[in-house]
């Protein structure tokens, strides 16, 4: 089956960094991605990993381990409207499958002054 | 920059009534899908769309939805006659490509009273 685990509330402090963690169980993974949504809005994409490996955008690092089921979102010098839900998501591509994404719950970041 | 667009942005219905709703995928994308979410809860797969016909399609979607793409831009999502529990933000998302980012528009808040 299809499963994606994540924290469902983090707190951090405006410049910091946070690590948002997401395991997931899968067959057919064909990719990795995190999503940013705000509340009432859609998700928008902010990173993407199909390799192991860290890919770097900016402020926004995602991790990923194929092996361990296993990736992180890396937010670096966060500031007030980086508060959103952090919606982990990955891809299947088997029997049939058109890439459909299969969402956590998303982890809840509040960041304080 | 293209983006996926919906329409209408909030719709109103009774229990029973026929609800179509509406997207314009971005205009070089080939793959096209729909996800829902309810308020509260994770963004869930409802269908993918490639190549005018159906490719997959979640246990949510069932006999009282369809998808049309009626014309060489418009990809809408039908469902006959609607539930309480059809109550929804629905968003529309399409990709070039499946490996790549699936764009999701500002999405449909459908009530049913």
């Amino acid at each position: 089956g299809q499963n994606i685990d994540q924290p469902t509330e983090m707190t951090a402090t405006e410049g910091a960094i946070v690590q948002i963690n997401c395991t997931y169980q899968t067959s057919g993974f064909n990719g990795l991605f995190w999503y940013q949504q705000h509340a009432g809005e859609a998700p928008t994409f902010l990173s993407y990993n199909v390799l192991d490996g860290l890919e770097e955008k900016g402020r926004f690092s995602s991790f990923l381990s194929r092996s361990k089921g296993y990736s992180y979102l890396l937010l670096k010098e966060l500031q007030m409207k980086d508060s959103a839900s952090y919606l982990c998501a990955h891809s299947i591509y088997y029997g049939g499958s058109q890439g459909n994404l299969i969402f956590g719950k998303g982890t809840k970041l509040s960041v304080k002054p | 920059e293209p983006e996926v667009t919906q329409t209408p942005s909030h719709q109103v219905t009774q229990m029973g009534q026929e609800v179509i709703l509406r997207c314009v995928p971005i205009s070089n994308h080939l793959y096209f899908y729909w996800y829902r979410q309810i308020l509260g809860q994770k963004v869930e797969f409802l269908v993918s769309f490639y190549n005018n016909e159906i490719s997959e399609k979640s246990e949510i979607f069932d006999d009282q939805f369809s998808v049309e793409r009626p014309d060489g831009s418009n990809f809408t999502l039908k469902i006959r006659s609607t539930k309480l529990e059809d109550s929804a933000m629905y968003f529309c998302a399409s990709t070039r490509a499946i490996q790549e980012t699936q764009y999701f528009g500002p999405g449909t808040r459908l009530l049913v009273l």
